[in-house]
């Protein structure tokens, strides 16, 4: 069946740091995906999304490019702030439901 | 902006008793999910609605877990008879049919089985 895989958290970075969060998938086809973002005491957020092979989804300074060759999708930001502080949640979509990875914190300091 | 809303947001119940959650999707969305999130791991799907029809309830416990969307709009998950084990974040979501990945979370509900 469908699975991600995500890096192990928590990552602690101090402010304006570069942030990468490693994920890749296992999939039949050609999955949707997707990070969401959950922040303290929240539910989920869609952070942003890629729909097929070099896809590049970005929202609010996030980036992560979809590389079928590699079966990752690994989100990025430049400059983090102590408001990224959360948990993301790398995930796909296949056979019409949705498959997430187990998360990773990341611990923004100032 | 329109928002998926849950309660309670937490529940605190002793063994053997029974509870139920509740959750009221954002307007228009036809399709309804249930998740359990156990601490440090990812959602997992435990059903899922299309307006009031069941589409996917294969991994929800059927002997003490049930779930209605009777008019096709709010939905309530019971657990009936709760278990140490079913301490966990319940969370509700929703989607339009057309777009069914781009799912809307409410806050969730954290369960607490003493």
């Amino acid at each position: 069946g469908d699975s991600v895989t995500q890096m192990e958290g928590p990552v602690t970075l101090s402010e304006e740091a570069f942030l990468t969060i490693n994920c890749t998938y296992t999939a039949t086809g050609y999955p949707s995906l997707f990070w969401y973002v959950q922040y303290p005491g929240e539910g989920l957020q869609l952070l942003l999304k890629a729909t097929k092979a070099d896809d590049k989804g970005s929202n609010k300074g996030f980036e992560a490019t979809y590389r079928k060759e590699t079966t990752s999708f690994h989100l990025e930001k430049g400059s983090v702030q102590v408001s990224d502080s959360a948990v993301y949640f790398c995930a796909l979509w296949g056979y019409q439901k949705v498959t997430f990875g187990t998360g990773t914190k990341l611990q923004v300091i100032p | 902006e329109a928002e998926v809303a849950q309660s309670p947001r937490y529940k605190i119940t002793e063994k053997s008793q029974a509870v139920a959650f509740w959750c009221d999707p954002i307007s228009g969305h036809a399709t309804l999910y249930w998740y359990r999130q156990i601490l440090g791991q990812g959602p997992e799907l435990l059903v899922q609605f299309q307006d009031e029809s069941v589409v996917d309830d294969s991994q929800l416990p059927k002997d003490r877990f049930s779930a209605e969307r009777l008019k096709g709009v709010d939905s309530t998950l019971k657990i009936q008879p709760a278990e140490l084990g079913d301490s966990a974040m319940y969370l509700c979501a929703s989607s339009h049919t057309r777009r069914p990945y781009e799912q809307y979370f409410g806050p969730g509900t954290r369960l607490t089985v003493t």
